[in-house]
């Protein structure tokens, strides 16, 4: 069964850049029917998707975050990684990633343990 | 951006009850619409994918219905282990979003 596994600081400092890892097992990221996302959920709140990408490459950016983002892929070390600059209080949350099916009704079918990050000086 | 809403916001339910959480579109989706289950200091679950079919292991007791913009989870007969916060999502246009969530406590 495939299995997420986020990775990176707990803690960040405002106007850095929060930066986390994905390292996924259990299956290939170059899987072809697969996307790998970010998702976020602050403190006692909702979910709100942040973007996701293809093992080529391509990526779709939540146009909210689109200025501030970037994911990027290592298909030799099945991880898909997550960099967001310039962040503030408003960035704390509990960032999950999780595996996108792709098909005609896309869906997030599986989802790591998710990791906090806060952001604080 | 589709928008999401969802009824009610809480619901306190005694276990045997069934349960009834609405979600609606702000435009047609079709059927490009799922449920997740997050229990406290968990990570979201799928539950239902494509309005009605349900996630691998998930219990029959939950299920869903709809079209366009109006969709259903219904849990029959709920037991305590369902106390969980459950969030519908669109995928049928970017970005993605998300339900505010409903959350469901045991009486």
């Amino acid at each position: 069964q495939v299995q997420l596994q986020e990775s990176g600081p707990g803690l960040v400092k405002p106007s850095q850049t929060l930066s986390l890892t994905c390292t996924v097992s259990g299956d290939s990221i170059k899987s072809g029917t697969y996307y790998w996302s970010w998702i976020r959920q602050h403190p006692g709140k909702g979910l709100e998707w942040i973007g996701y990408i293809y093992y080529s490459g391509n990526t779709y950016y939540n146009p909210s975050l689109k200025s501030r983002l970037t994911i990027s892929i290592d298909t030799s070390k099945n991880q898909f990684s997550l960099s967001l600059s310039s962040v503030t209080a408003a960035d704390t949350a509990v960032y999950y990633c999780a595996r996108l099916y792709y098909g005609p009704n896309k869906n997030f079918d599986y989802w790591g343990q998710g990791t906090l990050v806060t952001v604080s000086s | 951006e589709v928008v999401l809403t969802q009824s009610p916001d809480f619901q306190s339910v005694t276990p045997g009850e069934k349960v009834t959480i609405t979600c609606r579109a702000s435009q047609n989706i079709g059927t490009s619409l799922h449920w997740y289950q997050q229990k406290p200091d968990q990570s979201p679950k799928l539950l239902i994918k494509y309005v009605s079919q349900s996630f691998s292991e998930v219990p029959p007791r939950f299920s869903g219905s709809g079209s366009g913009t109006d969709f259903t989870l219904t849990i029959n007969s709920l037991e305590a282990e369902d106390a969980a916060t459950y969030y519908c999502h669109q995928s049928s246009s970017l970005p993605f979003t998300f339900g505010p969530g409903t959350k469901v406590d045991i009486k």
